[in-house]
Formats: C-alpha cells, structure tokens, sequence
C-alpha cells in the first residue's frame, strides 16, 4: 500500500518555467523526503523535511511541510530539461517503525 | 565505495522457478530496504533489516518471497515459484539510519516471469 498521492500525475512545462508537485499523506510522519527517479533506474535522494520544519530550500529546490493538512509541495525553479524525471515523496511513519512509503509520483517532462 | 551495488541488473525466467537477487548497501550503512516497483507506480516497501535483524515485512508479501542479511552485510531476496505478477523492478536501498536517514538506492533488479 502506498501512503503518499502526489499530484498532478504529470506535468509538462517549458524550459525556464517553475514547477510545482504536491503531496498528500495519510498518517502523522517523523520527516519527509523527496527521490528524483530517471527512466528505468533508481531513486536519488533530494531533500528531506522533518515533521518541526515548515520550509526548506536546496539550490533551486524548496520544499514545503503543512503536517496539519499531511501535505507536502516540491518547488523547482527556473526548470531545465535535465530536470525531466519521476519525483516520489517518501514519508516515514510516526509509529515506530523505519520503514518508508513512497507515494506515485509525478512525471515531469520539462521541454526545451 | 561507490554506492548501492545490485545483482543481476535484468533476470528472465518461467514461471514456477526460483529467482535470487542480491544486493550490496554501502558498506557503514545499517538498515537496508527491499523495494518493488512497476511500471507507473511508486516503489512498494516489501522489508527491512537493521544490520542482520530483519524487522518488518510488508503483509502484501506472500510466503513465496524472503529476504536475508548474513552478518549484517550484503542481502539476498529470494522469490520462489515465480508468478507472472512478481514481473517488476526490485530495488534495494540503504540508509545509515538515525540522523541520517536519507536512502541510498541501487540501480535495481528488472524481472520478467515470461
């Protein structure tokens, strides 16, 4: 089972252009990570925000926690078309245990 | 060493053999996770193991599939009597745990149950 829905499913943008992605979850979270995955690979690491931060920022990257409404939004400015990839939310769950739950993801296709 | 090292990077096989996928975690890491993965969707947790203890197993995960961590080290998954539903992407990740808990993740293992 999959705990996160990012949303949209896909995007399509132009180069240059900012593009935003959100994530709901279901459960209260110890933090929140986003995974960049390029076709038929696997998941890199971005960003991780933990359940007492709001905001955090990472090069042309920032992230957003709202834990009252479980919801989290990747922002990535001023887009490149190496940017194009499938972007996760990964959540880990305030129960105990260390296992992370990924959502489905957006698919970003950034044109140039 | 260079990351998360995973072996074979493609297996095809028939249905009702058995199948072995290894992986390698970065080699201080502490807790390694077993992930599946199809097409259009986003990794599914399967297990985890914190050095050779392995501390829980996804419910969706029938009696055909187990994981192993010798010695706290590499690991093995193992799918016995492969179905054409086990057909998917196997990725394995590692993390050195508290305080850092961001995953590390392999390249992954491509299976085809034909």
């Amino acid at each position: 089972s999959q705990q996160g829905e990012e949303d949209p499913q896909a995007l399509s943008i132009q180069e240059g252009e900012n593009a935003t992605m959100n994530c709901s979850y279901k459960t209260s979270i110890n933090n929140l990570q986003w995974y960049r995955q390029n076709s038929g690979r696997g998941l890199v690491h971005l960003i991780l925000i933990r359940s007492n931060e709001r905001e955090k920022h990472s090069g042309r990257l920032r992230v957003t926690l709202d834990t009252s409404k479980k919801s989290s939004s990747l922002l990535i400015t001023a887009s490149r078309a190496a940017d194009t990839a499938s972007y996760f939310c990964a959540t880990e769950p305030n129960s105990g245990t260390y296992k992370y739950i990924f959502g489905t993801g957006t698919r970003l296709k950034v044109l140039a | 060493d260079t990351g998360v090292s995973q072996n074979p990077r493609h297996k095809i096989t028939k249905r009702g053999q058995n199948v072995t996928f290894r992986c390698d975690p970065i080699s201080e890491h502490n807790r390694l996770y077993w992930y599946r993965q199809t097409l259009g969707q986003g990794p599914e947790f399967l297990t985890y193991f914190q050095n050779e203890a392995q501390l829980e197993k996804s419910r969706l995960l029938s009696d055909r599939f187990s994981a192993e961590r010798p010695k706290g080290s590499f690991s093995t998954l193992e799918i016995q009597r492969t179905e054409q539903g086990d057909s998917a992407m196997y990725l394995c990740a590692s993390t050195l745990g508290v305080g850092d808990e961001k995953l590390f993740f392999g390249s992954g293992t491509q299976l085809s149950v034909l």
